[in-house]
């Protein structure tokens, strides 16, 4: 059965420091995977998604995510934090014919001026 | 419509009512999903609906909770005898098709059981 742990439910950062918000999977076929963005009283917005081609993946707003198999990971990351990437982030795993899609607990992540 | 909506934003309930939650889709889109986010915690998928079928009821938490869709359009998922534990933000979703990959969300409906 296919699952998503993220590590951190908080992380805080310094605007233009370096954004690392760690995702692991477990699935038992190659996964499509994705990160999914929620600004406050907003819905989920699409940031990147791995679909089996390029295992470095750039999305919007400067993200972009490495899909490492031999970890099994799918970290974000972005080099310089800006204040409006604060939000809550998802980490997410498709599954089987309906690609009904499994979520991780979500990363909250702050950024100070 | 331009993205997937939702009605109503926010639902104050009393414990014991019925709810009913409305989401319409992207037009032409035949995938639609039911989410819910508890506080605190990511989102639980609910059921999944191709068309007006719905081949994947199975994180439906209870018989107190059931959904339908018509016109291969909007989509109503329904709470009966709401418990608090029903309190949580219930998203919506559509792709283009089963195998379209991503998924676009509505903003919620904020459910809130007294």
């Amino acid at each position: 059965a296919q699952s998503v742990t993220q590590l951190g439910s908080h992380v805080s950062v310094s605007e233009g420091a370096l954004v690392l918000l760690r995702c692991n999977y477990s699935s038992s076929v190659p996964p499509y995977l994705f990160w999914y963005v929620q600004y406050p009283n907003q819905g989920l917005q699409l940031l990147l998604k791995y679909t089996s081609a390029a295992t470095l993946v750039k999305g919007i707003n400067g993200f972009e995510a490495e899909f490492k198999k031999s970890e099994t990971s799918f970290h974000l990351t972005k080099p310089s934090a800006h204040m409006s990437d604060a939000a809550e982030y998802f980490c997410a795993v498709s599954v089987g014919n309906t690609d009904k899609l499994i979520f991780g607990t979500g990363t909250r992540l702050q950024v100070f001026p | 419509g331009a993205g997937v909506s939702q009605s109503p934003s926010n639902k104050v309930t009393e414990k014991g009512k019925d709810v009913e939650l409305r989401c319409d889709p992207i037009s032409g889109h035949t995938a639609l999903y039911w989410y819910r986010q508890r506080l605190g915690q990511g989102l639980e998928f609910l059921i999944y609906f191709q068309g007006n079928s719905a081949p994947d009821k199975s994180g439906l938490p209870s018989d107190r909770f059931s959904a339908e869709r018509t016109g291969e359009s909007v989509s109503t998922l329904t709470i009966q005898r709401t418990q608090q534990e029903d309190s949580a933000v219930y998203l919506c979703a559509s792709s283009r098709d089963s195998q379209a990959v991503e998924q676009f969300f509505g903003p919620g409906t904020r459910l809130t059981v007294l």
